[in-house]
């Protein structure tokens, strides 16, 4: 079975960093380029960041560039996204997906998400 | 940046009736749109992927439709299982992006 977990979340001031893991999963997690989509309480979702298969590829959203480093570890079926000079507008759900079909397609698979706060 | 607009933002209908969601993009976006579903606390769920293709395990009742810019998600007969949120997502160019969400609740 396909899983993804997110780990990483919690309550952080603004200005501050969290960095976020996606543990994966009954796939091979090499071949398939990932990403990063958040939700806001109440809002609708919003991609942040994707990465190829093979890592040498990254795509940012400009509400999250130079703040956010999307990065993964084929070695650990592991995804990451390190994030910088927190802002309450980061406030959300982080989900990470996989992506159908090697470095293209829909989102087929998602993780149940892990809660990022940012607050005084 | 290609920005989706899904209509309407809420559908009030109830079990067995159709539902019609639309989603229209600012600028073609070819085939390259999927539709999820997402009920409250969950992830979403992809339903159909490149317009009309649906995604594994999908019931039939389910069916996309479009090209270019106007694209249709299709429910036939509502189960009590498919009142949720709908989202309409391209990824025909960087950066991607989803509409804003369409409602299906029990009239």
């Amino acid at each position: 079975e396909v899983q993804l977990l997110e780990s990483g979340g919690g309550l952080v001031q603004p200005g501050g960093s969290l960095r976020l893991s996606c543990t994966t999963s009954g796939f091979t997690f090499r071949n398939y380029a990932m990403s990063w989509v958040r939700q806001a309480p109440g809002k609708g979702l919003e991609w942040v960041s994707s990465i190829w298969s093979s890592g040498d590829t990254t795509y940012y959203a400009d509400s999250v560039k130079g703040r956010f480093t999307i990065s993964r570890d084929n070695s650990k079926n592991t995804l990451s996204l390190q994030m910088n000079s927190l802002r309450a507008d980061d406030t959300a759900v982080y989900y990470c997906a996989k992506i159908e079909f090697g470095d293209y397609g829909a989102f087929d698979i998602w993780g149940q998400g892990t809660m990022v706060t940012v607050s005084s | 940046e290609i920005v989706l607009t899904q209509s309407p933002a809420t559908l009030s209908l109830s079990p067995g009736e159709r539902a019609t969601l639309s989603c229209r993009a600012s600028q073609s976006v070819s085939n390259y749109l999927a539709w999820y579903q997402q009920k409250p606390g969950q992830a979403p769920r992809l339903l159909i992927y490149d317009a009309s293709n649906r995604a594994t395990g999908i019931p039939a009742r389910f069916s996309g439709s479009g090209s270019g810019t106007d694209f249709t998600l299709t429910i036939s007969s509502l189960e009590p299982e498919d009142f949720a949120v709908y989202h309409c997502q391209q990824r025909s160019s960087w950066p991607l992006s989803f509409g804003g969400g369409t409602k299906v609740e029990i009239k």
